[in-house]
């Protein structure tokens, strides 16, 4: 089984809101990863959490907090986002230098 | 940095025939090589990959790649396209980093179009 779950699958919030975005995997992947893809474009690399511990920050703005609660779940907490913020988030999980496997994303719009 | 090539921002091809994508990466050494495929609104589908060994691989739905160190390229082909394989094919990398976590490093991706 290689399957990451995102919920929700989409979200609408205003700029004032506070809202997180959730990410599980149950195939004991010790790596886990968030990307943001902006329409026609690749995704591109938020964060990336090994064993729980939060390893690479790609210089994302701190409106986005990233939290790994265990090793199954992986969180992103968004606050005071902006209309430039609205994409598709991506979550993936692998074993360490592995293959990464991805969710089917969470649709974000901010108003 | 490593980094990533795709020449190609749409390709168009005939129903059952077949398809050629061409990935060029820049990295010191060997990376991981993997090809993703995406439908519109989807997450990531892996196709295959490439980490040593074999440099022709086989992935899923029909697809193969061959790694070619001399020319810094992982090409991805099928030998009769269907008009399900229409979405958007990504080409990353991720450096062999002796055992640590990093993020991929994608090109920008090839729009496949299937003209009945």
């Amino acid at each position: 089984d290689t399957e990451v779950t995102q919920t929700p699958k989409h979200l609408v919030m205003g700029m004032t809101n506070k809202k997180s975005l959730k990410c599980e995997q149950h195939m004991g992947h010790r790596a886990m990863y968030w990307y943001k893809q902006k329409a026609k474009k690749p995704p591109e690399l938020m964060f990336v959490y090994s064993y729980e511990k939060l390893s690479i920050n790609e210089s994302v703005p701190s409106r986005f907090s990233p939290e790994c609660p265990n090793s199954s779940l992986l969180n992103l907490h968004l606050h005071a986002l902006q209309p430039e913020d609205s994409a598709l988030y991506l979550c993936a999980s692998s074993s360490e230098a592995d293959t990464q496997y991805f969710g089917p994303g969470t649709r974000l719009t901010v108003l | 940095a490593q980094s990533v090539t795709q020449p190609d921002i749409h390709i168009t091809v005939s129903e059952g025939a077949s398809l050629e994508l061409r990935c060029n990466y820049s990295y010191g050494a060997t990376p991981y090589l993997f090809w993703y495929v995406q439908s519109p609104g989807q997450g990531l589908q892996l196709l295959l990959k490439y980490f040593s060994g074999d440099t022709l691989v086989q992935g899923i739905k029909g697809f193969e790649a061959e790694f070619k160190r001399s020319q810094s390229s992982f090409n991805l082909r099928k030998p009769s396209v269907h008009w399900s394989d229409a979405a958007e094919y990504f080409c990353a990398v991720v450096p062999y980093s002796g055992g640590g976590a990093d993020g991929l490093t994608f090109g920008k991706g090839t729009h496949l179009i299937i003209q009945p």
